[in-house]
């Protein structure tokens, strides 16, 4: 079956510092992959997605993030977080029954 | 472009009532979708319509509906409500094919 994982349910970072959220597939064919944000009350915006082509691919927000079929891993990246990223990131994997599968959400939480 | 809007954004019922919850999606995207989140189930797929046809299903009971109209625009239908249906509602559009999709803000239903 099909599945999602975000292994991080929390990670605290410092404002500035670098930021990896993690998300392993399982997924049986060439898997479409995204990445969400959802700030507290409101819906999902879309940082990035992959269909095909170069495994990196850039983001809004100067996010971006890396497609490693090896490792059934879509990792999601920031070289330097802004107290404005606070938010909890979803990662999905879109499937050929037109539905998205989810990963549990990391929430990100900034020190200053 | 106008994005995703769904209407209510909140919603106050209690146990037993009927629910209808509506979605107009981007101008020009013909596929509709709809979420339930909740903090102990995460993100789950409802159903997914297309030109006015359900396309596809989750695993929730009968008491969740849905329908499409012409103009693409959705309702979903929650009967007999029970206390765990109270949930944040999220709505998706998409062009039509395995795409990207687009999220409203969701409508917070509590069921009392």
């Amino acid at each position: 079956a099909q599945s999602v994982t975000q292994p991080d349910i929390h990670i605290t970072v410092s404002e500035g510092a670098s930021l990896e959220l993690r998300c392993n597939y399982s997924y049986g064919a060439t898997p479409y992959l995204f990445w969400y944000v959802q700030s507290p009350g409101q819906g999902l915006q879309l940082l990035l997605k992959y269909f095909s082509g170069d495994t990196l691919v850039q983001g809004i927000k100067g996010f971006e993030a890396e497609f490693k079929r090896s490792q059934s891993s879509f990792n999601l990246r920031k070289p330097s977080v802004h107290w404005s990223d606070a938010a909890e990131y979803f990662c999905a994997v879109g499937d050929y029954n037109y539905q998205l599968i989810w990963g549990a959400g990391t929430k990100l939480i900034i020190k200053p | 472009k106008a994005g995703v809007t769904q209407t209510p954004r909140y919603l106050i019922k209690t146990r037993g009532q009927q629910v209808t919850l509506s979605c107009s999606p981007i101008s020009g995207h013909r596929s509709v979708s709809w979420y339930q989140q909740t903090p102990g189930q995460g993100l789950q797929f409802l159903f997914e319509y297309f030109s006015e046809t359900q396309r596809n299903k989750g695993n929730f009971p009968g008491r969740f509906s849905g329908r499409q109209f012409s103009n693409s625009r959705s309702e979903m239908n929650v009967s007999t409500l029970e206390l765990g249906d109270s949930a944040l509602y999220l709505c998706a559009s998409m062009v039509g094919g395995t795409d990207t999709q687009y999220f409203g803000p969701g409508t917070r239903l509590t069921v009392l």
